[in-house]
């Protein structure tokens, strides 16, 4: 079974700095996607960024960017000039399922992400 | 566009009770799904369906039950609520194969 696992439940960054949210899976599969969602105090969960797997090309939007290890099964996000809107729960997800017919998304537990001004 | 519509936003039940969590999407989308976030765990998978008429179970099922009769409606039901079904539920569906998630804005829900 596919797994999803961020080993830092909380993270801080001073604002204008950079930070790097680690994300590690486990999967079989060789079709898949990975995706960052976040999610302000609002409870609004929001796409930050999508990386397919068989792009080698690092998915990039904006001051957020991720670093796709596929063979190491690493999958971190960068975020740029940190601002006070980026503190947030952030989430990985990985869907994959495309032969077996699932199409189940698997999300980590995610890393609550301070920015100090 | 409204996404994806889930009502009620908060409630309140008592342990024994039954109530059904609204979704709807005007999207079209065939896949749809239904979590729950409780503090430390993430968002974890509790039925979800590839279509009308198909639906499955995820990761937590037990106590929920779900059904899909058009493509737009994606209704969870709790036969008989407990404390334990404390949670955040979220609904998503999802567009296509490439698989970006639209949320619903979450239903608060107290068991006591």
């Amino acid at each position: 079974a596919q797994t999803v696992t961020q080993s830092q439940p909380e993270m801080s960054v001073q604002e204008a700095e950079t930070v790097t949210l680690s994300c590690t899976y486990d999967t079989s599969e060789s079709d898949y996607y990975l995706f960052w969602y976040k999610q302000p105090p609002s409870r609004q969960m929001i796409l930050v960024i999508r990386q397919e797997a068989y792009k080698q090309q690092n998915a990039t939007e904006n001051r957020f960017s991720v670093n796709f290890q596929k063979a190491a099964k690493s999958f971190s996000l960068k975020i740029s000039d940190s601002q006070l809107g980026d503190a947030a729960m952030y989430f990985c997800a990985y869907r994959g399922g495309f032969t077996s017919g699932t199409y189940k998304y698997i999300f980590g537990t995610g890393t609550r992400l301070k920015v100090l001004a | 566009n409204a996404g994806v519509t889930q009502t009620p936003k908060f409630q309140v039940l008592k342990t024994g009770q039954s109530m059904t969590l609204q979704c709807a999407q005007d999207m079209n989308h065939e896949y749809m799904s239904w979590y729950r976030q409780d503090p430390g765990m993430g968002l974890r998978l509790i039925h979800y369906s590839v279509g009308a008429g198909i639906t499955d179970q995820g990761e937590v099922p037990n106590g929920y039950n779900v059904s899909r009769s058009t493509t737009e409606d994606f209704p969870l039901r709790l036969l008989s609520a407990a404390p334990s079904q404390t949670s955040v539920y979220f609904c998503a569906s999802t567009m296509g194969r490439g698989g970006i998630q639209y949320f619903g804005a979450g239903t608060r829900l107290s068991v006591l």
